[in-house]
């Protein structure tokens, strides 16, 4: 089975702080992505991988930056945490052109 | 910019009323269309995948099917446990970008 492990389910951060979410999968698939996932808003994506080293932005970059020096892991980082930042943040990987697996999320809230 | 619309927003039915969730699409270069089932608290969980107009996939109670513009997601006789947010996402762009619909809230009542 396809593990897609996201490093904290919950977190609490102050404003202003910086923040950092990890992801790892374990099918040494090609592509990673970071969605936010709020009431009404449904999944918005934030930025995804597509190889080592290389991103894309997704449709709400704004406030976000993300890593991948490793294939098997995709860090999203919240540079200076704001209240509006408090979502749920999910990550997947997929193959190319093949379903996209899920972690289980991360609930963070900014105070 | 590609954009994916589910209807309705939320569906309430009785239990063994078949109905069909709907998402529409205006995407250039379609590569394939997914649904998920996502429960309170968790993940998306992945259940079907559909790569060219007039493909259909089963499994259970459900029935994707896939047009050029839209994909329904038919419900035969739902039960309780299939409560849950049905979410359709696309996959276009040479470097596999994946955009979801806002998601359909299904509640079937016992």
């Amino acid at each position: 089975d396809v593990k897609v492990t996201q490093s904290s389910r919950y977190l609490v951060k102050r404003t202003g702080e910086k923040v950092f979410l990890e992801c790892v999968q374990d099918m040494d698939h090609e592509n990673m992505f970071w969605y936010r996932q709020d009431p009404g808003l449904g999944l918005r994506l934030i930025y995804f991988s597509y190889d080592v080293k290389m991103k894309e932005k997704g449709d709400i970059p704004e406030g976000y930056s993300v890593s991948r020096e490793k294939k098997e892991r995709f860090s999203l980082i919240l540079e200076s945490a704001s209240t509006n930042q408090t979502s749920m943040y999910l990550c997947a990987s997929s193959l190319t052109s093949i379903e996209a697996f899920f972690g289980q999320g991360t609930r963070l809230t900014v105070v | 910019e590609d954009q994916v619309t589910q209807s309705p927003e939320a569906l309430r039915l009785q239990e063994g009323e078949s109905s069909s969730l709907n998402c529409s699409y205006t995407v250039s270069g379609l590569r394939g269309l997914f649904w998920y089932r996502q429960d309170p608290g968790k993940g998306p969980e992945f259940l079907f995948t559909l790569y060219s107009a007039g493909e259909e996939k089963e499994k259970e109670r459900l029935k994707a099917t896939l047009t050029k513009k839209e994909s329904f997601l038919h419900i035969t006789a739902p039960k309780p446990e299939d409560s849950a947010t049905y979410l359709c996402a696309v996959l276009t762009g040479a470097n596999s970008k994946l955009t979801f619909g806002k998601g359909i809230t299904l509640s079937v009542r016992p």
